[in-house]
């Protein structure tokens, strides 16, 4: 059973870094080809994907906000962390950490989503 | 970055109705080693994560219902639902994979007429 929990603040103000942490289960880094995603979504719009940490600790990051973002890991915890710095009013949306798998030399899109945590970004 | 364009933005339909739902890309999302098309679709629910229906543009995902189908390839999809039920008022997005940095669209909002 796979699950992946996202948790940090609710609130931070403009300029503050905000960091959060996706902690899963169910699959292991040292033993799946997997990758873990970022995922936000402002209320009421479309998705828009981040960043990715994948099993061998390559990353990648939406081009817009690549100077923004930092994805790292600790394996041995089940933990990938999300760092965006200077936060700003339009940074608000509900944060999705998501699980992508391969198999053979296919990989499949984002099958399991933690529930989101909400990030208001307000004075 | 490769955009993803569906349409319409939102529609109602009756119940029992049939539902199309479509999708555009920028560029082809046909990867020719493989024959595959790196494209997904996903149902949305007020205050729920998406939840995967479609990937390789027609493979419905485990426990989906056969209402749901997904059609198209190279740079332009669709999602069918047959029969429209209750359950499936939801906003709708298609997503391509076919580069790691994916892409949604803008979602389509689907209600009951």
């Amino acid at each position: 059973q796979i699950t992946l929990k996202e948790s940090g603040p609710s609130l931070v103000k403009p300029t503050q870094t905000l960091t959060l942490t996706c902690t899963f289960s169910g699959f292991s880094f040292d033993t799946d080809e997997v990758i873990v995603g970022w995922i936000r979504q402002a209320p009421g719009k479309a998705l828009e994907w981040l960043a990715a940490i994948f099993w061998n600790d390559s990353k990648q990051y939406t081009p817009s906000l690549r100077s923004r973002l930092t994805i790292t890991r600790d394996a041995s915890r089940n933990q990938v962390f999300l760092t965006m710095t200077n936060m700003d009013h339009v940074d608000t949306a509900t944060y999705y950490c998501a699980h992508r798998r391969r198999r053979g030399d296919n990989w499949y899109p984002f099958d399991y989503w933690g529930q989101g945590t909400l990030v208001a970004v307000s004075p | 970055d490769i955009v993803m364009t569906q349409s319409p933005d939102s529609l109602a339909v009756s119940l029992g109705e049939r539902v199309t739902i479509n999708c555009k890309s920028s560029q082809s999302l046909l990867f020719s080693s493989n024959s595959k098309n790196y494209v997904a679709w996903y149902q949305q629910k007020p205050g729920q994560p998406p939840k995967l229906l479609i990937y390789w543009a027609s493979i419905r995902e485990s426990g989906v219902p056969d209402r749901f189908t997904g059609s198209g390839s190279g740079t332009e999809f669709s999602l069918t639902i047959s029969s429209l039920q209750a359950e499936d008022v939801a906003v709708y997005f298609c997503q391509q994979y076919y580069v790691t940095a994916n892409t949604f669209g803008q979602g389509t909002r689907l209600e009951i007429k």
